[in-house]
């Protein structure tokens, strides 16, 4: 089946550090990757997602591209602030069904 | 427009007891979906609802049942509750657009069993 793997958190950086998130994923053919972004004590909202190889998603400073040689989405941001603490998931769409399979998420802590 | 809403916020019961989590969404999405969040485990799929009048299992449907009631909510049933199903219970919808199928989650139910 399916899988999504993303690096264990938690992640600790200060304000204005370099972020990145790494995601793999195993399936078949090339399915939409998504990050979804939770922020304490509510749900998963969508981040940014990419729909075919070499796609660069991008929202609020973050971006993720869609490599297909190495199966990867890692999640970067040039300059974290205090407000970017959050659990990001890496997710994909199962093909042919219209469902996601989420990794187990990477929680991220940004000090001022 | 209030997206997604869920009910209860909290819940806390005991071995055995039942109860239903209630969902709605008003987008006009054809499918709905129930997922637990557990430590360390992510995100897990409990029962899906492609369109209305079909529901489907996820990744850990026993001791779970659904009813997609209508196109707006689709609700989830603890008929003897475990304390293994203590979790918070997310519920969320989507739209099969060509290449968007973006999630729309809820807040959040966050169940006790003991």
């Amino acid at each position: 089946g399916n899988s999504v793997t993303q690096m264990e958190g938690p992640v600790t950086l200060s304000e204005e550090a370099f972020l990145t998130i790494n995601c793999t994923y195993t399936a078949t053919g090339y399915p939409s990757l998504f990050w979804y972004v939770q922020y304490p004590g509510e749900g998963l909202q969508l981040l940014l997602k990419a729909t075919k190889a070499d796609d660069k998603g991008s929202n609020k400073g973050f971006e993720a591209t869609y490599r297909k040689e190495t199966t990867s989405f890692h999640l970067e941001k040039g300059s974290v602030q205090v407000s970017d603490s959050a659990v990001y998931f890496c997710a994909l769409k199962n093909s042919g069904y219209s469902t996601l399979t989420f990794g187990k998420g990477t929680m991220l802590l940004v000090s001022p | 427009n209030a997206g997604v809403t869920q009910t209860p916020k909290f819940q806390v019961l005991k071995t055995g007891q039942s109860m239903t989590l209630q969902c709605a969404q008003d987008m006009n999405h054809n499918s709905m979906y129930w997922y637990r969040q557990d430590p360390g485990m992510g995100l897990r799929l409990i029962y899906y609802s492609a369109s209305e009048g079909t529901t489907d299992k996820g990744e850990v449907p026993n001791g779970y049942n659904v009813s997609r009631l209508n196109k707006r909510e689709f609700s989830l049933r603890l008929e003897s509750a475990a304390p293994s199903q203590t979790s918070v219970y997310f519920c969320a919808s989507s739209e099969l657009a060509s290449d968007s199928y973006e999630q729309y989650f809820g807040p959040g139910t966050r169940l006790t069993v003991t």
